[in-house]
């Protein structure tokens, strides 16, 4: 079956060290998504990418970093500069390279980090 | 004040019982989505609409541009229904509720 799949389902680490969350989708989408879940708070977009090599910030990259090499994988690190990194991250999917605008998302099982 | 808002926020029910969730918004959009988010996180997405209403099953998701609402609504509820219910809707990005949590009791 199609789908995404984030690695791990939970993940802890200690302050000052960077974090790779992994995101594969085998969908054949161009577009994929990182989101940031907090309690209380809608879902937040931290970058997208409509095509290998290529990607945007979204509205709160500051502290983190993605790349698109192949277009099945999508993995993002949260750096030591991410100033509140614990949170539940969910990495996304899209047919439409318009960041979603016309056709349903896919998304992950999620990655839950704890930064102590 | 949020650009989407859902209502309410906690909502519990009995199996059988039929239920409604609101999304309102106040900006313009081309369409709005409703999401599932299970207890264990992942995300499923319930609709994609732009005008109308859509029914799949037991759930169904209507719509008034006009008005700037959307409703979803789940008919004989049962407990495997529980979970957190999202509306977002697209302007020139997606803009995420806070969501609904729904809790369904045999």
């Amino acid at each position: 079956d199609g789908g995404i799949t984030q690695s791990p389902k939970y993940l802890f680490r200690k302050e000052g060290q960077n974090v790779t969350l992994s995101c594969e989708q085998n969908l054949n989408h161009d577009a994929m998504y990182w989101y940031r879940q907090d309690p209380g708070q809608g879902l937040r977009l931290i970058y997208y990418s409509q095509i290998v090599n290529d990607f945007q910030k979204g509205d709160i990259a500051e502290g983190y970093s993605v790349s698109r090499e192949k277009k099945e994988s999508f993995p993002l690190t949260v750096t030591s500069a991410q100033k509140n990194p614990t949170a539940f991250y969910l990495c996304a999917s899209s047919i439409s390279s318009d960041r979603g605008l016309d056709s349903p998302l896919h998304f992950g099982n999620g990655t839950r980090l704890t930064v102590t | 004040k949020n650009e989407v808002e859902q209502s309410p926020q906690n909502l519990t029910a009995q199996e059988g019982e039929f239920i409604t969730i609101n999304c309102s918004y106040s900006v313009g959009i081309s369409a709005l989505h409703w999401l599932q988010q299970h207890p264990g996180g992942g995300i499923v997405s319930l609709f994609m609409l732009s005008s109308g209403k859509k029914k799949h099953g037991r759930l169904i998701a209507t719509i008034n541009i006009q008005e700037k609402h959307s409703s979803l609504h789940i008919t004989a509820s049962h407990p495997r229904d529980s979970a957190v219910y999202i509306c977002a809707v697209n302007t020139d990005k997606l803009i995420f509720g806070t969501g609904t949590r729904l809790q369904v009791f045999p």
